[in-house]
């Protein structure tokens, strides 16, 4: 069955870098593309962008312009999502999902926390 | 787009009808507006897209309407489950949006 398995959580200074795993099973990765979704603690569903894992060209959302970067490698079926320069409002969980709006079917990870904290 | 949802907070009671509202500063295009449900410390989960449109497994207790700017999600007869959180997205572009979210809360 299609699970998407995410990396533990993380506690990282102010300036530092993470990067979180999505590992897909159950389906390859290239089929679908892949979207990154963050909510901070207390707070709502933030979009981050997503990535076409058939081509590799990412799409980020405009907040996180130069600090992001989505990547893929197809041989271990994962995606990835790093950021630099963290910022302690970067604290968050950090959601992988692949959902396909046009059949309604969808699968999440279960989320990473990373916190950014001196 | 910028999307409101109303209210901020529902408070009723098991069996009761829940009407969620979700606006948006512009026209949606194709009605690419989807609901998700979120459960405290559970990641979110798709109920509707396009405005109207049942995910795979969501019970018919659901269900979404809604054109342009104004959408709707109704739940008929909430069960204990479905006290969470409650979010609408815009999906239409570039960056997608959500909604702040509705939370559903015991009466």
């Amino acid at each position: 069955q299609v699970q998407l398995v995410q990396s533990g959580s993380e506690l990282k200074k102010p300036g530092a870098s993470v990067k979180v795993s999505c590992k897909a099973s159950g389906y390859t990765l290239s089929s679908h593309g892949m979207i990154w979704v963050r909510q901070a603690p207390g707070h709502g569903l933030e979009w981050m962008g997503w990535i076409n894992t058939n081509s590799g060209i990412p799409t980020y959302a405009q907040d996180f312009t130069g600090r992001l970067v989505f990547s893929l490698d197809i041989s271990v079926n994962t995606a990835y999502l790093q950021i630099t320069s963290l910022k302690t409002e970067d604290t968050a969980m950090y959601y992988c999902a692949r959902i396909d709006y046009g059949s309604g079917s969808q699968y999440w990870g279960q989320g990473t926390l990373v916190t950014v904290s001196s | 787009t910028v999307l409101t949802q109303s209210p901020g907070t529902l408070s009723l009671s098991p069996g009761e009808r829940a009407t969620l509202s979700c606006r948006a500063s512009q026209s949606i295009s194709s009605n690419y507006l989807a609901w998700y449900r979120q459960k405290p410390g559970r990641s979110p989960r798709l109920l509707i897209y396009g405005a109207s449109t049942r995910a795979t497994g969501i019970p018919d207790r659901f269900s979404g309407s809604g054109s342009g700017t104004d959408f709707t999600l109704t739940i008929s007869r909430l069960e204990p489950e479905d006290f969470a959180v409650y979010y609408c997205q815009d999906y239409s572009t570039s960056p997608q949006t959500f909604g702040q979210g509705t939370k559903v809360e015991i009466k």
